[in-house]
Order: structure tokens, then C-alpha cells, then sequence
């Protein structure tokens, strides 16, 4: 167990619908990260959150945003969602930087029908 | 933009062989770090390398930073089932402003 929580884990959905995944970051970690993965693919780096402050953007499309909140949970928000839409979504932590180890989530299935 | 690229992207082979698994780019990197993904789960960090020529060691594992700080290697002796899975590199430097550059990944079969 990394200490990092996703909820959903798993979500149906159609497309055109708007959808929000939640990450709880370890105790003690200031810096959040959302990838995605699609199936039998490597990592995508979306966004990195530092202590409620957008930190970096990677492939992230301009229908998907996130955001980190006082207590330092975060939200990934997909909206007008597309059949390519559907893969893992995950959420990491570290302390602070993006070089130190991240801990990565079990992370949200998403299925898009 | 960065890259880092890994072989071979698939590996299959028998219970009890050895491999190594590449992670090469054109950049420098000031750390590296090699990740571990099974189905379905996230991914945890196996090790993180800093020093050029640096050589780590867990159990089987065996991950060397090359002296230049552009490439590494992970060696496993003896491959067990357990040792099934998706590996991933990941890079940072100062040209990523320190956000992590990340491998494609290899994924690895151990058959019995």
C-alpha cells in the first residue's frame, strides 16, 4: 500500500459525459501528479500539482483539467469524453519535487462506451 | 524534447535465464530512476541512481547509471515468475526542469 487513494476505481461511462476522478496524496506530500495509460502503453505524464499550484503540464488536452485543493487532495476532471479516452488514470505523490520518488495510486480504470 | 528510450519494448523467455533491459537517451540526466508495474497496480520504484557509473544491486536486480549520465541498465540474474512485469524508466534533469521524462517501458514475461 503506497498511502496514495484513488476512488473511483473503476468507472463506466459514455462519451460526451463529464467525469471526476479523486486522489488523495500521501501524508506529508505536497506534490500531486496525474498520468494516463492507455492499454499495453507506457505513461503519460498529464499534470503535476505543488501545494494547490499547477507545477507542470505534460500531454494533458484541453478537455481535461485538474485541480489540488487546500488539504491537498486533487481532482482530474474529464469532460466530453471519447471512445480514446478509455485507460488507467493515475495519480502519484512525492514530498516535493518531481525527481523524488513517486508513489504512485492503484489508480481509476475508465472505460468509455 | 527529451527522450528516453528503452529495449526491447518486449521480452519473453524461460524461468531461470538472465536479461538486461536499456534505457538510453541524448540528454543528461541527474537522476534515474526504474520502476516496476504489475497488472492493473501502479508502479513502484525499484531503485534511483545519481552518480555517473553508479552500480545498485537489489537481490537479482542489478541497475547501473552509465558514466555519462545518459543511459542505464537493469540486469536480473536467474529470472523468476515473479519477476513478471512492465519496467519503466524514468529521467529528471535540469532541461526538464526536473519533471520526470519517462520510458516507453518493457515489458517482461518469465514463462515457467
Amino acid at each position: 500500500d503506497s498511502g496514495v487513494t484513488q476512488t473511483p476505481k473503476h468507472l463506466i461511462t459514455a462519451t460526451g459525459q463529464r467525469v471526476t476522478l479523486r486522489c488523495s496524496p500521501r501524508s506529508g506530500d505536497l506534490s500531486v501528479y496525474w498520468y494516463q495509460q492507455s492499454l499495453d502503453q507506457g505513461l503519460q505524464f498529464l499534470i503535476h500539482y505543488y501545494n494547490g499550484e499547477e507545477r507542470a503540464k505534460g500531454n494533458i488536452l484541453e478537455r481535461f483539467s485538474a485541480q489540488q485543493f487546500p488539504d491537498l487532495h486533487s481532482e482530474l476532471n474529464l469532460s466530453s469524453l471519447e471512445l480514446g479516452d478509455s485507460a488507467l488514470y493515475f495519480c502519484a505523490s512525492s514530498v516535493e519535487l518531481a525527481r523524488e520518488t513517486q508513489y504512485f495510486g492503484p489508480g481509476t480504470r475508465l472505460l468509455v462506451l | 524534447t527529451q527522450l528516453l528510450e528503452q529495449s526491447p519494448q518486449f521480452l519473453s523467455i524461460q524461468e531461470g535465464e538472465n536479461l538486461t533491459v536499456y534505457c538510453n537517451s541524448s540528454s543528461v540526466f541527474s537522476s534515474l530512476q526504474w520502476y516496476r508495474q504489475e497488472p492493473g497496480e501502479g508502479p513502484v520504484l525499484l531503485v534511483t541512481v545519481v552518480t555517473g557509473g553508479e552500480v545498485k544491486k537489489l537481490k537479482r536486480l542489478t541497475f547501473q547509471f552509465g558514466d555519462a549520465r545518459k543511459d542505464s541498465s537493469l540486469h536480473i540474474t536467474a529470472a523468476q515468475t515473479g519477476d513478471t512485469g512492465l519496467y519503466l524508466c524514468a529521467g529528471a534533469s535540469r532541461d526538464s526542469n526536473y519533471q520526470l521524462i519517462w520510458g516507453a517501458g518493457t515489458k517482461l514475461i518469465i514463462k515457467p
